[in-house]
């Protein structure tokens, strides 16, 4: 069964560091995904991208946020530079289309951890 | 803007027995879609069950239904026959028909009594 596949599974990293999460889409699907879930907490929309540029992004998706589709298979998440806070879970994920076979299917998810 | 209710912090159910998770959201569109996604301890994100706003009939997957009651905005998973491996954090979600993006509930977590 096809699935989303993210890199690494744990990443830590120094605060001011830049760090880039890594995902794999499904191959025929055209809707990417940001999510991120800090510790305890709600899941939480960061980005959706679509046709190579960012279709909606949250409050949260701010100037030290990016992502970027450098081939036809990956889906990257760069912070430019670290904070505390963003320690968390961060899930991508990848959908068909927006009105048919509407399932997001979501990655294992890479946690983040800024010391 | 949507938002998503699940005022249950955790709930627990012995084996084989039934329980109902409720989800209440908000919104102002008459088209949109509700989902149900389990995460076990692997904190991968599964889903469970999706309704589609404009079906009346209520979703089932198995052992799992959902009581969707849209007048009421409310949206209530039922497990039956419950098992070990049920026991996971549930998040209720919504996604709006014109937008793919998900809001999520702040999640039940549910424990299983062998």
């Amino acid at each position: 069964e096809p699935e989303v596949t993210q890199t690494p599974s744990h990443q830590v990293t120094q605060m001011g560091q830049e760090v880039i999460l890594h995902c794999v889409p499904i191959s025929n699907h055209l809707y990417f995904y940001w999510y991120r879930q800090i510790l305890g907490q709600k899941v939480e929309f960061l980005v959706s991208f679509y046709n190579n540029e960012i279709s909606e992004k949250s409050e949260i998706f701010d100037d030290q946020f990016s992502v970027e589709r450098p081939d036809g298979s990956n889906f990257t998440l760069k912070i430019r530079s670290t904070k505390l806070e963003d320690s968390a879970m961060y899930f991508c994920a990848s959908s068909t289309a927006l009105q048919e076979n509407t399932e997001a299917f979501f990655g294992q998810g890479t946690r983040l951890t800024v010391v | 803007a949507q938002t998503v209710t699940q005022s249950q912090p955790e709930m627990s159910v012995q084996e084989a027995e039934t329980v109902t998770l409720s989800c209440t959201y908000d919104t102002s569109e008459s088209d949109y879609y509700l989902f149900w996604y389990k995460q076990p301890p692997s904190r991968q994100m599964i889903l469970v069950i999706r309704q589609e706003a404009y079906k009346q009939q209520n979703a089932t997957e198995n052992r799992f239904s959902v009581n969707f009651q849209k007048a009421a905005k409310s949206f209530s998973l039922k497990i039956s026959d419950s098992q070990l491996g049920d026991a996971a954090m549930y998040f209720c979600a919504y996604r709006s028909w014109a937008n793919s993006k998900l809001t999520f509930g702040k999640g039940i977590t549910l424990s299983v009594r062998p």
